[in-house]
């Protein structure tokens, strides 16, 4: 089936701007993540849902980031008043559950820049 | 907050060569899961670890988790062009929260 699918691939915007990043996780997969990696970087944890409930929004950067599920499928992620520090590769991940031992898999990424 | 370790962050070798990037955590570890990044691409689930000492291999791949469930370790066995891109290791600390702490990631380059 399908995988992970995240829209746009690419962003450009001006600081200042709000911008709204898109995820559809895997058919059935009810746990869905999002993580930001800056250039050359690893992966920074952002937000996870089970379901569409968040129970783990620890690593939302500042208020700016917020992050909503439509019951267990489509996620968007939405940036407020974007900085050029927001400027990043934006990957949402999704599994079957929210166990840790499930595998993540992830989508293609949305490459954020600001100006 | 919780972290991670991943050393080295880069390595070269040339090909043909060994290569090991080692994860470390202060605190212990639920699993260990090792993830692929070919540059330009995405993280790719490679292995999961969940026992103490427990070894896995993966053709030229050997993945180890430690006794004390604290490090992990990928060896790669005569290295190929194909080897290229960033590992990074990925693990639940025990008493934290819900999401998977990844590493920083060690990034491979190997020349022919």
């Amino acid at each position: 089936g399908a995988g992970v699918s995240q829209s746009p691939s690419n962003k450009v915007t001006e600081k200042g701007k709000d911008v709204e990043l898109r995820c559809d996780p895997i058919s059935g997969h009810t746990a869905l993540y999002w993580y930001r990696q800056r250039l050359g970087q690893g992966l920074e944890f952002l937000i996870y849902f089970q379901g569409n409930s968040a129970p783990d929004k620890s690593g939302l950067p500042s208020d700016r980031f917020s992050a909503e599920r439509t019951g267990e499928s489509v996620s968007t992620l939405t940036i407020q008043r974007t900085q050029q520090e927001d400027s990043a590769v934006y990957l949402c991940a999704s599994s079957l559950r929210a166990q840790y031992t499930d595998t993540q898999y992830f989508g293609p990424g949305t490459r954020l820049t600001v100006l | 907050g919780q972290q991670v370790m991943q050393i080295p962050q880069y390595q070269h070798v040339q090909e043909g060569e060994d290569f090991t990037t080692y994860c470390n955590s202060s605190t212990t570890l639920s699993n260990i899961q090792w993830y692929k990044q070919r540059p330009g691409g995405h993280p790719v689930f490679l292995i999961q670890l969940v026992k103490s000492g427990e070894v896995k291999k993966q053709k030229r791949l050997t993945f180890q988790f430690g006794e004390a469930k604290k490090n992990s370790s990928l060896h790669i066995t005569a290295t190929q062009t194909t080897d290229v891109g960033t590992y990074f290791c990925a693990g639940k600390i025990n008493l934290g929260g819900t999401a998977l702490i990844f590493g920083k990631g060690t990034t491979l380059s190997v020349s022919s």
